[in-house]
């Protein structure tokens, strides 16, 4: 499966623990996106990345979110200190560098106790 | 005024019939317009992209883009009750917002038997 792939598909946290989301993009695709979906919300923005580098957290609540996209290896979408409010789905999409075709995986289900 | 506004629905159409969503968008310069169907509990799938005014069709589905009216449609031909899902229209304003996208709250669409 060449798909974007994101896990865990469902994630079960306690407030205050960290929560570690990850997405390995399409293959040849280099340019991942993470967004957010509260439940009965739109889908917003967080960030964009390319390879070890931020191009645009715009989205990024300014406190305790974190995302990389390394060299080698999955991007990362990190939680700490999570709360209630962050129960969400997380979804992840890639595309290409040439074009800006955003493919989405199936998404993480955050769900904090 | 949202950025990117649809009808919330639902839409309600019969089995065969033509069924007509559309969005409109408040930033004039944006380059870039998408439509993707999200079933219940799923992740957002791409339909159709369509960057230049006009018609742009493939198979059953018709996206309409008219930049002087900030307006985006799309249509659905015969529609079948496997089209019942959540449409999503998404738009990219480009330039440093290059890798976002920004997403209307979707029309809920049901097609009945």
């Amino acid at each position: 499966n060449a798909g974007v792939m994101q896990n865990p598909r469902h994630l079960v946290r306690r407030r205050g623990q960290e929560a570690r989301l990850r997405c390995s993009p399409m293959k040849g695709h280099s340019h991942v996106y993470w967004y957010r979906q509260l439940p009965e919300e739109g889908l917003k923005f967080m960030v964009y990345l390319q390879k070890e580098n931020i191009i645009d957290e715009s989205g990024m609540p300014k406190e305790r979110f974190s995302a990389e996209f390394p060299k080698e290896g999955p991007s990362i979408l990190r939680i700490q200190q999570v709360v209630r409010g962050d129960s969400a789905a997380y979804f992840c999409a890639s595309s290409s560098p040439q074009l800006n075709i955003q493919y989405f995986g199936a998404g993480t289900r955050l769900s904090v106790l | 005024q949202k950025e990117v506004e649809q009808n919330s629905g639902p839409l309600s159409v019969p089995e065969g019939a033509i069924a007509s969503l559309n969005c409109t968008y408040s930033d004039r310069g944006s380059q870039s317009f998408f439509w993707y169907r999200q079933y219940s509990g799923k992740s957002p799938e791409l339909i159709m992209f369509i960057y230049s005014n006009g018609d742009k069709e493939d198979g059953r589905f018709t996206a309409q883009l008219n930049k002087a009216s900030q307006y985006v449609s799309l249509l659905i031909r015969d529609s079948q009750p496997s089209d019942s899902a959540t449409y999503l229209c998404a738009v990219n304003a480009g330039g440093t917002s290059y890798g976002k996208l920004t997403f209307g709250q979707g029309t809920i669409l049901t097609v009945h038997p």
